[in-house]
């Protein structure tokens, strides 16, 4: 059972466009919202994350929206550019009651082409 | 450079070989991680170690064994590799404690290829 469904699988978005990838999950449970950024060859990289008490994060060109109720959270790339081309991948933490370990759910990824 | 070093990076098997896939980390993590990524199926996890000397089973555990060796290191091993075993193996590390700094250190991966 997917934990985290993510769409599109793929995209391909002009530069200078706008990247949005979206995540929608089930587990109420679930406390930290990151996102990951990989290229190919390399591991995934922390690219900006969220608590579910925050509508929105922005860092840099790269925001988080999330929609508590709805269970939902997106990435939208601003002003994107042919270095962003890489796999995104939202994730979900949930950690056990009364433990500090966390175990992450990820998406099946998004592959982004941004085209010079 | 502090991170998470895996070995090998490549290795082609034959189907019933067994090998052990070498992940460490000199972050002073207490947590470590090892995931498999399959085309168009994410990154899902085999096994997990809260902390020295401690180990879990992720979502996709079977064929596969773990060893937390010290604070360090964390090796998965295939006993007997089956070609349903190909993929790019990720180690991970990460701190204990909350905040949006509760990020995953990914090591550069291991593409194991089973024939």
């Amino acid at each position: 059972q997917q934990q985290v469904k993510q769409s599109p699988q793929s995209l391909i978005v002009q530069k200078g466009g706008i990247s949005i990838i979206n995540c929608a999950y089930e587990n109420t449970a679930f406390d930290y919202f990151p996102w990951y950024q990989q290229f190919p060859g390399k591991g995934p990289a922390l690219l900006i994350a969220i608590r579910p008490d925050v509508s929105e994060k922005k860092e840099g060109r790269f925001t988080i929206s999330f929609n508590k109720s709805a269970k939902q959270f997106s990435l939208h790339i601003m002003d994107s550019q042919p270095g962003d081309s890489a796999t995104y991948f939202c994730a979900a933490l949930f950690t056990n009651r009364g433990s500090t370990l966390g175990r992450l759910y990820f998406g099946r990824g998004t592959q982004l082409t941004v085209w010079p | 450079n502090a991170g998470v070093t895996q070995t090998p990076k490549f290795q082609v098997l034959k189907t019933g070989q067994s090998m052990t896939l070498q992940c460490a980390q000199d972050m002073n993590h207490n947590s470590m991680y090892w995931y498999r990524q399959d085309p168009g199926m994410g990154l899902r996890l085999i096994y997990y170690s809260a902390s020295e000397g401690t180990t879990d089973k992720g979502e996709v555990p079977n064929g596969y064994n773990v060893s937390r060796l010290n604070k360090r290191e964390f090796s998965l091993r295939l006993e007997s590799a089956a070609p349903s075993q190909t993929s790019v193996y990720f180690c991970a590390s990460t701190s204990k404690g909350g905040g949006l700094n509760y990020g995953y250190t990914f090591g550069s991966g291991t593409r194991l290829t089973v024939v």
